[in-house]
Parts: C-alpha cells; sequence; structure tokens
C-alpha cells in the first residue's frame, strides 16, 4: 500500500496562474479532504468529500473547488492563485463509518509546498 | 465552535524521562480524538485514535487517554527517544459528515542523548 500520495511537492505560482494538486489512496476510502497548514493558523479544513461524486465545503472554500469522480482521487483546483492561498497543503483519507474492527482512522499524505507570488 | 488547546508548547527532556503531553477541547461533543506526530517539513503520521466510547489507546511507548467529560486527552510517552522528537498534534473530529478535525497549535518534544 502507497497510503496517500500527493503531488506536486513543491510549486510556485505567480499571481492569477491556476494549477491542480493531485491527491490519491489506495486504501479504497470512502472519506478524503484537502486541509491547509498555516503558521500560527494550524490545520483548516478546505474541501471534503464522502464518496465519489460527493463533495462539500469546509472551514476554508474560497478560491477551491473539488471533483471526486473516482473513490482514489480528489483534485484540488486552485482557479487563480493568490498570494493568500501560499501554504502547505495535506490530503487525508479515512473509513467512513467506525464500524466494528474497521478503523476510521484518517491518513495524511506527504503534503504539497505552495508558494504563489 | 471547537477549539483544541495543547499545553506545553515546547518541551525538551533528556533521554529516558517519561513525559505526559496535554490536549484540552471546548465541545465535549467528539466523534474522536486522534494524535499526530509532525517531523519539520513532513506530514502527518497518526499515532493514536480513541473512539468517543473508549477512554484509552495503547500503541508501544505510547498511551493516550480520553476524558470526554473534562474536555482533556493526555499522551503518554515511556522511556522517550531521541527520534521521539517532533511535534505531537491531537485534533478533535467533529460527528457529521464533514469529520473536521480540529487542531490544537501543537507540542514541540526535544529529547536528549
Amino acid at each position: 500500500n502507497a497510503g496517500v500520495t500527493q503531488t506536486p511537492k513543491f510549486q510556485v505560482l505567480k499571481t492569477g496562474q491556476s494549477m491542480t494538486l493531485q491527491c490519491a489512496q489506495d486504501m479504497n476510502h470512502e472519506y478524503m479532504s484537502w486541509y491547509r497548514q498555516d503558521p500560527g493558523m494550524g490545520l483548516r479544513l478546505i474541501h471534503y468529500s464522502v464518496g465519489a461524486g460527493i463533495t462539500d465545503q469546509g472551514e476554508v472554500p474560497n478560491g477551491y473547488n473539488v471533483s471526486r469522480s473516482t473513490t482514489e482521487d480528489f483534485p484540488l483546483r486552485l482557479l487563480s492563485a493568490a498570494p493568500s492561498q501560499t501554504s502547505v497543503y495535506f490530503c487525508a483519507s479515512s473509513n467512513l463509518q467506525g464500524l466494528a474492527g474497521v478503523s476510521d482512522t484518517q491518513y495524511f499524505g506527504p503534503g504539497t509546498r505552495l508558494t504563489v507570488l | 465552535k471547537q477549539e483544541v488547546t495543547q499545553i506545553p508548547a515546547a518541551l525538551s527532556v533528556p533521554e529516558g524521562e517519561n513525559l505526559v503531553l496535554n490536549c484540552s477541547f471546548t465541545d465535549s461533543a467528539i466523534y474522536n480524538l486522534q494524535w499526530f506526530r509532525q517531523d519539520p517539513g513532513k506530514g502527518l503520521t497518526s499515532l493514536l485514535l480513541i473512539q468517543s466510547s473508549q477512554r484509552e489507546q495503547t500503541s508501544g511507548r505510547l498511551n493516550a487517554s480520553l476524558d470526554k467529560s473534562s474536555g482533556r486527552s493526555t499522551l503518554y510517552i515511556a522511556a522517550s527517544q531521541p527520534g521521539d522528537s517532533a511535534t505531537y498534534l491531537c485534533a478533535a473530529i467533529s460527528s457529521g459528515s464533514a469529520r473536521q478535525l480540529t487542531f490544537g497549535s501543537g507540542t514541540q518534544l526535544t529529547v536528549l542523548p
């Protein structure tokens, strides 16, 4: 199992550019989410998904879009990058239900460090 | 709104010492509580997950407890090693479909050889 993978590891954008951060998991998890981590602000939820075709907004969704066409993939799109989106982005996944014998531990990817100039 | 606080913000101990990291949360209606470690420039590694119906979980030298009524969790590390040096984060997980993790600001642990 590769777990949760993210690409790229590093990215530098200019203001106004768009890009997609990739996230994939091979654990057949229904639940996937995106967080950003900023100094002094901690980790904050951007968007989440409880299954293919279902997405919803988290705490800080503005400026970001997501889609979930497959169970495995959950890309995060920056529509028009702004310096305020400079951050480290983490993708996470877990089983959705805390069923007996099934852990719903949330697993995080290694992160993407994004700088917007 | 859930708020999570971790004390102390930083801790330095000699190798071999047992230590306790503290986490408190304001809303006791949590689904789960999870402890992570984060090494500099790296992602989050899950250490322990405590279901809301449980009082503690153990993994190796780590033991995490949960007291929902008082809004507290502790992470106990036995016989600390230099390799334990990292930032430790606790996260309260909300009920409902969002399953949002509300993180504390972390405790930066340094274990001196």
